[in-house]
């Protein structure tokens, strides 16, 4: 089955550095991939996600690139702010045209003021 | 506005206990999902449902079963608890034809005792 390898597990900035949060995928069929973000006591929301017909996506500070050749994809965060502190998950579709989702086990940001 | 709400936001249950969550949408999604989510593993898939009377297993099903007669609502079974259940349980939704956004429940934190 799919396999998601999400790097690192923790992350500390300062306000105004980017940060960049790698994962690695193993099905080869996989076709879209969701990044999704959990504050503290809340439940995780979709932030941007990208399918495999594109590279790259951007949205404002938000913008995720995809490599299907290495089957790796990163979420890039710029000019980062307090409110950016949560956890992220990266998710890979269980084989192309697939709803069920495997996720990876997170990276814990934490932007310093 | 999209909802997706769970019967508990906190629940305590025996070893042995037969214990029912509930999750109901509002937004006549055909796809729903339980995931349990525990630190450092991330979110890990239960049971897909993609209509009624129709599920899936997903990566770790042993010990759980589900139910979905109507289509707005997805029961998450465990027919005898145990403690290694104890853990964060989310449901979600999203809709058919595109792979999209997956809509996150609240969260029930079991704990088995």
């Amino acid at each position: 089955g799919e396999n998601v390898e999400q790097h690192p597990s923790t992350l500390s900035v300062q306000e105004g550095d980017s940060a960049v949060i790698k994962c690695t995928y193993s099905d080869s069929a996989s076709n879209y991939f969701p990044w999704y973000k959990q504050e503290l006591g809340k439940r995780p929301q979709l932030i941007i996600d990208i399918r495999s017909n594109v590279g790259e996506k951007k949205d404002q500070r938000i913008a995720v690139t995809l490599n299907k050749t290495a089957k790796h994809f990163s979420l890039h965060i710029t000019e980062t702010q307090p409110e950016d502190s949560a956890v992220y998950f990266c998710a890979a579709s269980k084989g192309a045209g697939s709803y069920q989702l495997t996720f990876g086990k997170g990276t814990k940001l934490s932007v310093i003021p | 506005d999209v909802k997706v709400t769970q019967s508990s936001r906190y629940l305590v249950k025996r070893t042995g206990e037969k214990v029912f969550l509930e999750c109901v949408q509002d937004m006549d999604h055909e796809n729903m999902f339980w995931y349990r989510q525990d630190p450092g593993l991330g979110l890990r898939l239960i049971y897909f449902s993609y209509d009624v009377k129709m599920k899936e297993k997903g990566d770790i099903p042993e010990g759980y079963s589900v139910s979905r007669e109507k289509k707005e609502r997805f029961s998450l079974i465990l027919e005898s608890a145990s403690t290694n259940q104890t853990s964060m349980y989310l449901c979600a939704s999203s809709g058919q034809g595109a792979q999209g956004e997956q809509y996150f429940g609240p969260g029930t934190r079991l704990t088995v005792t």
